[in-house]
């Protein structure tokens, strides 16, 4: 119930092209679902984020797509760039009052040039 | 900028010995996170903590402790190390200015524990 579970664990995408990186959970209590970015060396940090009130959020090249019937939420990098080249996790958290996020396994992003 | 330090980037302890890992966030925020990150695991929440002195479980406390005496400084206490106890552990804070939960949390660099 606690889960998200992420997929693919790595991808390689070749310079222009779209990266997509799926999520699902189970918990319908889940309120608010980040991506967060994760530089080597870096810790992570927060990408962009969406609420189950809207389908879409789009930042620069960055978009999420939020699917509440089948409980699915998806990362598109647009036009992927080698500076893209990172780990992404998705996460999910509840209006618990303390802000804990229950993070995905996690996709290694390889941009080739 | 936000900033969360973390005292060490590398540490290498052995079996059994009691290993102190110190966080320090500069933005007055409430809440501190402890997590470890093991490949293929994703982020695992180790312990919590809301206020000063105080502290919840998170998903695998077990061999764990934290403490925070201090509203800046979060600390994670491995009591006795273990090899299973390997890993990069991660510190993180966030703080709710307007009183509507932010959630964003920031992280710091991590600090990458070998047990031997």
């Amino acid at each position: 119930q606690q889960q998200v579970k992420q997929s693919p664990q790595s991808l390689i995408v070749q310079k222009g092209g779209i990266s997509i990186i799926n999520c699902a959970y189970e918990n319908t209590a889940f309120d608010y679902f980040p991506w967060y970015q994760q530089f080597p060396g870096k810790g992570p940090a927060l990408l962009i984020a969406i609420r189950p009130d809207v389908s879409e959020k789009k930042e620069g090249r960055f978009t999420i797509s939020f699917n509440k019937s089948a409980k699915q939420f998806s990362l598109h990098i647009m036009d992927s760039q080698p500076g893209d080249s990172a780990t992404y996790f998705c996460a999910a958290s509840m209006d618990t009052g303390f802000q804990k996020l229950v993070f995905g396994t996690g996709t290694r992003l390889l941009v080739s040039p | 900028d936000v900033k969360v330090t973390q005292s060490s980037r590398y540490l290498v302890k052995r079996t059994g010995e009691k290993v102190f890992l110190e966080c320090v966030q500069d933005m007055d925020h409430e809440n501190m996170f402890w997590y470890r990150q093991d490949p293929g695991l994703g982020l695992r929440l180790i312990y919590f903590s809301y206020d000063v002195k105080m502290k919840e479980k998170g998903d695998i406390p077990e061999g764990y402790s934290v403490s925070r005496e201090k509203k800046e400084r979060f600390s994670l206490i491995l009591e006795s190390a273990s090899t299973n106890q390997t890993s990069m552990y991660l510190c993180a804070s966030s703080f709710d200015p307007t009183g509507k939960l932010s959630y964003e949390q920031y992280f710091g660099p991590g600090t990458r524990l070998t047990v031997t």
